[in-house]
């Protein structure tokens, strides 16, 4: 079965870049959510988009944005890039419990590991 | 202090054994409740959901008690396979976007 994929697994950036990251749900799910996970430390919710709508928000700072798409997949988009944003970015979807029997389960995308220099 | 807790262990489990481990939450709007198992860098990966009478699947065994807000996870005849840290996440309940809250993890090393 399909599952959520993220592009780039990697990405090597220096300190004041930007980045763009990607994620394309499983099919048919409508939402999608980003997660940041630092070493050593559990994932952290940024931000969700239900339906090409920002649904809720977390610790995201404000250098950061998203979005989701007509197809929807997302993006997140990283500016003034700092140290401490090195860490895995997970990128989960699931579809909405209003689906009828959908139980809005989240399934994680492999991540992608961004290294700031 | 956080959301939702954990004994980070790790717990050494030798192989075959039971293992059991707990976490709290401190959210009482909390509606639902996972546990996800995450290798290391890799991505989380449900393992089960956690419902108020208590559900199996296999070897696993999860429980919730609402009323002192824990939620615990109990592994039977544990293999190697099983060594992973256990995440334990709750999430009020939304129609869509709801964000997951983790736990810290609790680490479980299987040994022959």
């Amino acid at each position: 079965a399909a599952g959520v994929i993220q592009s780039p697994r990697h990405l090597i950036k220096e300190k004041r870049e930007t980045a763009t990251l990607k994620c394309y749900p499983i099919p048919r799910h409508d939402t999608v959510y980003w997660y940041q996970q630092g070493p050593g430390q559990d994932p952290q919710f940024l931000i969700s988009f239900y339906e090409k709508m920002q649904s809720d928000k977390g610790s995201i700072p404000d250098r950061f944005s998203a979005q989701q798409f007509s197809d929807y997949h997302s993006e997140l988009n990283m500016s003034s890039l700092e140290l401490g944003d090195s860490a895995l970015y997970f990128c989960a979807s699931s579809l909405s419990s209003k689906h009828k029997g959908a139980k809005n389960i989240q399934y994680f995308g492999a991540g992608t590991r961004l290294s700031v220099l | 202090r956080k959301e939702v807790e954990q004994d980070p262990g790790p717990f050494n489990v030798p192989e075959g054994a039971t293992v059991a481990f707990n976490c709290t939450y401190s959210n009482s709007a909390s509606q639902s409740f996972f546990w996800y198992r995450q290798d290391c860098r890799k991505e989380p990966k449900l393992l089960m959901s956690v419902y108020s009478s208590g559900n199996e699947d296999g070897r696993f065994t999860a429980q919730l008690n609402r009323a002192s807000q824990y939620i615990s996870l109990l592994i039977r005849d544990s293999k190697l396979s099983d060594s992973a840290t256990y995440l334990c996440v709750v999430t009020s309940f939304k129609a869509a976007g709801n964000k997951l809250t983790f736990g810290g993890g609790t680490r479980v090393l299987v040994k022959p």
